[in-house]
């Protein structure tokens, strides 16, 4: 069980967009930033998105992060088939630990 | 540009010691902190613990009472040192850096991996 709660899978045809939730409570999300990660099966995490929206260089805006209150959102825009993965987000918690959710699959139909 | 690589055995027993280093090329690992992080098979990211290179450290509660984690600045890596491990520390093993361009004062955006390596933990 996660300390951040994410929907286990979401899907969208190529060109469109998704939007990947993260809940999380006052501990973690509500004052702390928020890391975003892609995951392709049998690679390492890939940072998209730090203290909240920011992305790192490299990164094309189709990428997006926002938070509000005690959640956060990941965005992709212009689905592409290499965008096929796990996301992960991330942030700090009270309990004096790093806590990541539990990840979400994305499909491109 | 920096790259992390971990190495150490694949396989352990039950209620003996895992031990992996990372080892960070192209760049020090002087200024910034370094964390550990785990994947069991099928599963999601667990934060293991971090360390700035001047040794300092910061564990995960769940993990501290078997955990140490140490630098090794003249050769430029760091370490894992797991006690008493089970199989349910059967995971891949990830080292990563904390970035040094978030605002975030508990280093907890990971900006460069490791290629992660996988221990199982059986006898």
């Amino acid at each position: 069980q996660s300390v951040l709660t994410q929907p286990p899978s979401v899907s969208a045809a190529p060109g469109q967009k998704v939007t990947i939730s993260c809940s999380g409570s006052s501990s973690n999300i509500g004052n702390n930033y928020v890391s975003w990660y892609q995951q392709v099966p049998g690679t390492s995490p890939k940072l998209l998105i730090y203290d909240n929206h920011e992305r790192p260089s490299g990164i094309p805006d189709r990428f997006s992060g926002s938070k509000s209150g005690t959640s956060a959102t990941l965005g992709i825009t212009g689905l592409q088939t290499g965008d096929e993965a796990d996301y992960y987000c991330g942030t700090w918690d009270s309990s004096l630990s790093v806590v990541f959710g539990g990840g979400t699959k994305v499909t491109v139909l | 540009q920096v790259q992390l690589q971990e190495s150490g055995p694949g396989l352990v027993k039950p209620s003996e010691t895992l031990s992996l280093t990372c080892t960070v090329s192209g760049g020090s690992i002087s200024t910034y902190y370094w964390s550990w992080i785990r994947q069991p098979p099928g599963k999601g990211l667990e934060w293991i613990g971090y360390i700035y290179y001047s040794g300092s450290t910061n564990y995960n509660p769940s993990l501290t009472s078997r955990l140490t984690i140490s630098v090794d600045t003249s050769k430029n890596q760091f370490s894992l040192k797991l006690t008493s491990v089970t199989a349910a520390d059967t995971a891949v093993y990830s080292c990563a850096r904390g970035s040094p361009y978030s605002s975030s004062w508990h280093h907890d955006a990971f900006d460069i991996w490791g290629q992660g390596t996988m221990v199982t933990v059986s006898s």
